[in-house]
């Protein structure tokens, strides 16, 4: 499939509280996810992606899971701190697996 | 820094005029990859190429072209420019054989403005 749904399109959390990410796709033969975070104005930066062999990747405040059953995947992110403020965008292979097909992201932002 | 350049990092043009994007991937990465991204809008993917070769192919307009080179740089072509082009262009590459499961690591990306 080629649509890749992502939610919320805007978030606003206090310093120091969780933030998640959610991203639903369409191809169950899908295997590959990643994040990326957006600073204003520079280039998208992978921050964490995760296979479909497993349900569950961590890198320090950031986490993925991967649900293959309802074909949707969650960006965690714990202890927010004002530089996590940026837009988030979720990707997944599109039609073929010629393509990324990214979602239309969420903009994060960390009051302190 | 992901490694991939792009070169201008800004361009002001007019319309109709025609304007050319280059990108050099990441050493040993053989495919790249051309998105569009418009004021507060999401990533569209316009064209991937690998190893010389148009890979896939995405919402890219007539008026827009790309290719690969042998020292595998790549260029996009935006012809015709309308007001509505103006967008931050970035080029992305991976290692791998082009498919969509290789990791993609963006360039700094090029700001046209048309006016």
């Amino acid at each position: 499939g080629e649509n890749v749904e992502q939610h919320p399109s805007t978030l606003s959390v206090q310093e120091g509280d969780s933030a998640v990410i959610k991203c639903t796709y369409s191809d169950s033969a899908s295997n590959y996810f990643p994040w990326y975070k957006q600073e204003l104005g520079k280039r998208p930066q992978l921050i964490i992606d995760i296979r479909s062999n497993v349900g569950e990747k961590k890198d320090q405040r950031i986490a993925v899971t991967l649900n293959k059953t309802a074909k949707h995947f969650s960006l965690h992110i714990t202890e927010t701190q004002p530089e996590d403020s940026a837009v988030y965008f979720c990707a997944a292979p599109g039609r073929g697996f010629q393509k990324l097909v990214f979602g239309t992201g969420t903009r994060l932002l960390v009051s302190p | 820094d992901s490694g991939v350049t792009q070169t201008p990092k800004h361009l002001i043009t007019a319309t109709g005029q025609r304007v050319t994007l280059r990108c050099s991937p990441r050493s040993g990465d053989l495919s790249v990859y051309w998105y569009q991204q418009s004021l507060d809008q999401g990533l569209q993917f316009l064209i991937q190429y690998y190893n010389g070769e148009e890979r896939a192919k995405g919402n890219i307009l007539e008026r827009f072209s790309a290719q690969q080179f042998p020292d595998l740089h790549s260029e996009l072509n935006l012809s015709s420019l309308e007001l509505g082009d103006s967008a931050l262009y970035f080029c992305a590459s991976s290692v791998g054989s082009g498919s969509s499961t290789d990791t993609q690591y963006f360039g700094p990306g090029t700001r046209l403005t048309v006016l």
